[in-house]
C-alpha cells in the first residue's frame, strides 16, 4: 500500500515568515502533485512535478521532487494571510492518486 | 462556467435512508472520480470511471453504487446510510488516467453528508 506522510500536520506562523512543508513516502511515484483546499471547497491543483530532482516555482511557492521520486517539499517565502489553507500532496500510483493527510497552514497578520 | 459541479451541496438524512449525489463535468474529460474526505481531512479515492467504464473500486461497501450514464456524469447512490458515512464527498475529473500528467484532477465543491 502506498502511503504519503505530510509534516507538519498543523503550522501557524506570522506573516512574512518562511516555511517548508514535507511530503514523504517509502514508495516511488511517477509524479507528485500539490493541491490547496479552502474551507467548503474542493482541492485546487497548484503544481505537478514529474522528474526526480525537479524544482518548480509559482511566485513565492517553490516545489521540489526528491531525486528518488519518493518525497517532495513545498517552501513558501514571505508567507501572507492569503496563503492560509489546507495543502495536500498527492502521488500518482497505479491509475489513481494517493493523498497525504494534509498540512493545515495558518498565516497570522 | 463551473467545471465540475455537484448537487446537493449539503445533505442531512437519517440512518437507513437511501440518497444520491450527482456530478457533472463540462471539461470534456474522459475520467471521473469519487473521493471521501473524513473529519480529519484525509482524502481517499472510492471509485474511478473512464468513458463510463469502472476502473477503480477501492474496497468500498456495496451500499455505494456509482453510475455513469455518459462520460460527463458520474452519480453516487448510497443505500442504507450509516453514521460512519458522514463525510464530505468530492467528485473530480481528469483528462484521462493514462498518458503524461494523467492525474491532474479538477474537483467539485463537495457534498457534505450528515447522517443522524
Amino acid at each position: 500500500t502506498q502511503l504519503l506522510e505530510q509534516s507538519p500536520q498543523f503550522l501557524s506562523i506570522q506573516e512574512g515568515e518562511n516555511l517548508t512543508v514535507y511530503c514523504n513516502s517509502s514508495s516511488v511515484f511517477s509524479s507528485l502533485q500539490w493541491y490547496r483546499q479552502e474551507p467548503g471547497e474542493g482541492p485546487v491543483l497548484l503544481v505537478t512535478v514529474v522528474t526526480g530532482g525537479e524544482v518548480k516555482k509559482l511566485k513565492r511557492l517553490t516545489f521540489q521532487f526528491g531525486d528518488a521520486r519518493k518525497d517532495s517539499s513545498l517552501h513558501i517565502t514571505a508567507a501572507q494571510p492569503g496563503d492560509t489553507g489546507l495543502y495536500l500532496c498527492a502521488g500518482a500510483g497505479a491509475q489513481k492518486l494517493v493523498f497525504g493527510q494534509g498540512t493545515r497552514l495558518t498565516i497570522n497578520p | 462556467d463551473t467545471a465540475v459541479s455537484q448537487t446537493p451541496k449539503y445533505l442531512v438524512t437519517q440512518m437507513g435512508n437511501d440518497k444520491s449525489i450527482k456530478c457533472e463535468q463540462n471539461l470534456g474529460h474522459d475520467t471521473m472520480y469519487w473521493y471521501k474526505q473524513d473529519s480529519k481531512k484525509f482524502l481517499k479515492i472510492m471509485f474511478s470511471y473512464n468513458n463510463k467504464e469502472l476502473i477503480i473500486n477501492e474496497t468500498v461497501p456495496n451500499r455505494f453504487s456509482p453510475k455513469s450514464p455518459d462520460k460527463a456524469h458520474l452519480n453516487l447512490h448510497i443505500n442504507s446510510l450509516e453514521l460512519g458515512d458522514s463525510a464530505v464527498y468530492f467528485c473530480a475529473s481528469s483528462l484521462s488516467f493514462a498518458g503524461p500528467n494523467p492525474y491532474e484532477q479538477y474537483f467539485g465543491p463537495g457534498t457534505r453528508l450528515t447522517v443522524t
